[in-house]
């Protein structure tokens, strides 16, 4: 009984290179939530999509930051040109209706050099 | 604007101590309202929610929370705390409501250590 899958757990870039960041919510769960943890912080909401769609990207950054929840296959969160700043870990929720408690995922921890 | 503020970031108890966390939130509307709790080195666990109803929650591990409405507040209470509850806890919000959905917003989170 899989729950929220993320990959990699551990993922460490080089200023300026693409992070992908990857999600395969539980089975049966159409709603993807991306949310963000700094440092001594709590986690702040991304985006929240359903299959095929952004439903708000409120809490992405504009530049830089995008994500996608394709028909077949996980959902993606792309951070192209990373910069120290983007250091903190993702986190990955699902659940099968947009009211119903969300699962999350472990989580992917991203280091920036 | 909406937020979730817990009071204590740091809390260290003995074991069999009583716990007792708390969590006010500011939100314009109806609201559903969740604990998590994260181990070291896990993903964040659900340990109760509220949506509507009795405002005393029991949720899993022996925990429960109470919903004062004209405090804004949903604040965590075990009896008797073991080692194992040493974690993270996270006190969540988000609108309830049919225009609404699950767009969390969290506290900082309050870390709890329990020395035998």
């Amino acid at each position: 009984n899989a729950g929220v899958m993320q990959n990699p757990r551990h993922l460490v870039r080089r200023r300026g290179q693409e992070a992908r960041l990857r999600c395969s919510p539980m089975k049966g769960h159409s709603h993807v939530y991306w949310y963000r943890q700094l440092p001594e912080e709590g986690l702040k909401f991304m985006v929240y999509l359903q299959k095929e769609n952004i439903i708000d990207e409120s809490g992405m950054p504009k530049e830089r930051f995008s994500a996608e929840f394709p028909k077949e296959g996980p959902s993606i969160l792309r951070i192209q040109q990373v910069v120290r700043g983007d250091s903190a870990a993702y986190f990955c929720a699902s659940s099968t209706e947009k009211h119903q408690p969300q699962h999350f995922g472990d989580g992917t921890r991203l280091s920036i050099l | 604007a909406q937020s979730v503020s817990q009071h204590n970031h740091h809390v260290i108890l003995s074991e069999a101590a009583s716990l007792e966390l708390g969590c006010n939130y500011s939100y314009g509307g109806t609201v559903n309202l969740f604990w998590y709790v994260q181990y070291p080195g896990q993903h964040l666990q659900l340990l109760l929610k509220y949506f509507s109803g009795d405002p005393l929650v029991k949720g899993i591990k022996g925990v429960e929370a109470e919903f004062i409405k004209s405090k804004f507040s949903f604040n965590l209470r075990k009896p008797s705390v073991q080692w194992s509850d040493t974690a993270e806890y996270f006190c969540a919000v988000s609108g309830a409501g049919s225009g609404g959905y699950n767009k969390l917003i969290f506290g900082a989170g309050t870390r709890l250590a329990v020395h035998p």
